[in-house]
């Protein structure tokens, strides 16, 4: 059971927004910046997002992240086929003096 | 390109113990957070442990469910860290990711090794 919660999955078709949830504590995503990645089969993970809402040099536009509160949410406009994956938000958390994962959401393009 | 390179995984019997290592070709890791991530075959990503920078004296800590039986440690010298995994259960097979922070202040992991894959099985 992880700290943060995301849905199990995602869908959408080409060319449409897909958002991902992923919602915590007040002692996580309350109080830390959110990291979110995105993971390829047989593949590492590769950073998407980091301190919430910026993106890595080489990340599209199409990818952001929002918070409020002790939610996040990454969103994706312009869907592709190649979008689809697993996605994983990441936060620190203080009671657990460590980071945590979400348990991911695995996106599909229809 | 920086590459980020982990060795040491394999078979090993229950109780049993392995040794991870993690270097890099263009990184100085020593000025760097450097994180072990694990995976479970199917499963989430989890965070297994990490040691701190030069500048805050190599500080390790690690997640509760390893705590005693893995540790983190470098080798200023050959510009390596390792994760030292003892006490080997069936539910520590996963792949091990080397993972490197960007900022220290939290889960930012800007570089990633391929990882290593540890299997604990009779």
């Amino acid at each position: 059971q992880s700290v943060l919660t995301q849905p199990p999955s995602a869908s959408a078709t080409p060319g449409q927004r897909v958002t991902i949830s992923c919602s915590g504590g007040s002692s996580n995503i309350g109080s830390n910046y959110v990291h979110w990645y995105q993971q390829f089969p047989g593949t590492a993970p590769k950073l998407l997002i980091h301190s919430n809402n910026q993106r890595p040099s080489g990340v599209p536009d199409r990818f952001s992240g929002s918070k409020s509160g002790t939610s996040v949410s990454l969103a994706i406009s312009g869907l592709r086929s190649d979008d689809e994956a697993d996605y994983y938000c990441a936060v620190w958390d203080d009671s657990l003096s460590g980071p945590v994962f979400g348990g991911g959401t695995k996106l599909t393009v229809l | 390109e920086v590459q980020v390179v982990e060795s040491g995984g394999g078979l090993v019997q229950p109780g049993g113990s392995l040794r991870l290592s993690c270097v890099s070709s263009r990184l100085t890791l020593n000025n760097y957070y450097v994180n072990w991530v694990r995976q479970a075959p199917g499963k989430g990503l989890e965070w297994v442990g990490r040691t701190k920078n030069k500048e805050v004296g190599y500080t390790t800590e690690n997640a509760a469910s390893v705590k005693g039986r893995f540790a983190v440690s470098r080798d200023e010298s050959k510009n390596s860290v390792f994760l030292q995994m003892n006490s080997l259960k069936t539910e520590d097979t996963a792949v091990y990711y080397c993972a490197i922070e960007g900022s220290s202040s939290g889960p930012d992991f800007i570089y990633w090794g391929q990882g290593s894959l540890v299997t604990v099985s009779s």
